[in-house]
């Protein structure tokens, strides 16, 4: 079945530094969207991507689908404390159904 | 309600004991999506409906498993003879639409520890 995969699992940066999360699908997807779920939280949308090699930016975050459409990245510039949390992809089939990968949870050292 | 609510929020049984988990999904949304989070991981799919049709099961571990939406609102997710593995955080999720281009708003989940 597929399966998405996210590296790396854990991130500590101190505040002002980058942040940069990888996520790969072993088949191509027809969307992928992001997810941020704060500690004892649920997860929140935060975007989605649907063509290939699309960009988008939302003020500090900056997010990529690849050409294949079978991977993507989020990058915040300039990390502040406001950004802590675990940060999910999930893929989209043509089929409807999502598959999260295991996030990746970033610490910020003020 | 503004969003997603799940009932109970926190259920705690005895193996062997059935429990069925409630999701209030946001008006008018036609997606329902349940899943289940382990501590460390991301959300596993179970199933998903548009409106009452259960379009997707594939995720149901086995089949003590199930999930209704009879009336294309409300869901139970249904676990019978529970065991100590189910224990976990149960999340529901509504989209607006049936189409697959569209975010997932999550609720609080419920926590379930089989003892």
């Amino acid at each position: 079945g597929q399966q998405v995969m996210q590296i790396p699992q854990y991130q500590h940066v101190q505040e002002g530094e980058d942040f940069t999360t990888y996520c790969n699908s072993s088949t191509t997807l027809s969307n992928i969207q992001w997810y941020k779920q704060r500690p004892g939280g649920h997860p929140v949308f935060l975007i989605q991507l649907v063509k290939s090699g699309e960009v988008k930016k939302q003020k500090r975050l900056t997010f990529q689908f690849g050409e294949a459409k079978k991977n993507s990245s989020l990058h915040i510039t300039a990390t502040q404390t406001t950004d802590v949390g675990t940060y999910f992809c999930a893929g989209r089939t043509n089929a409807g159904k999502s598959t999260f990968g295991d996030g990746t949870t970033l610490t910020v050292k003020p | 309600g503004a969003g997603v609510s799940q009932s109970p929020r926190y259920k705690v049984t005895k193996r062997g004991q059935d429990v069925a988990l409630r999701c209030d999904p946001i008006s008018g949304h036609v997606s329902l999506y349940w899943y289940r989070q382990a501590l460390g991981q991301g959300p596993e799919f179970l199933t998903y409906f548009n409106y009452e049709a259960q379009q997707d099961k594939s995720g149901l571990p086995n089949d003590r498993f199930s999930a209704e939406r009879p009336e294309g609102s409300i869901s139970t997710l249904t676990i019978q003879r529970t065991e100590q593995r189910d224990s976990a955080m149960y999340r529901c999720a509504s989209s607006p639409a049936g189409r697959s281009y569209n975010e997932q708003f999550f609720g609080p989940g419920t926590r379930l520890t089989v003892l």
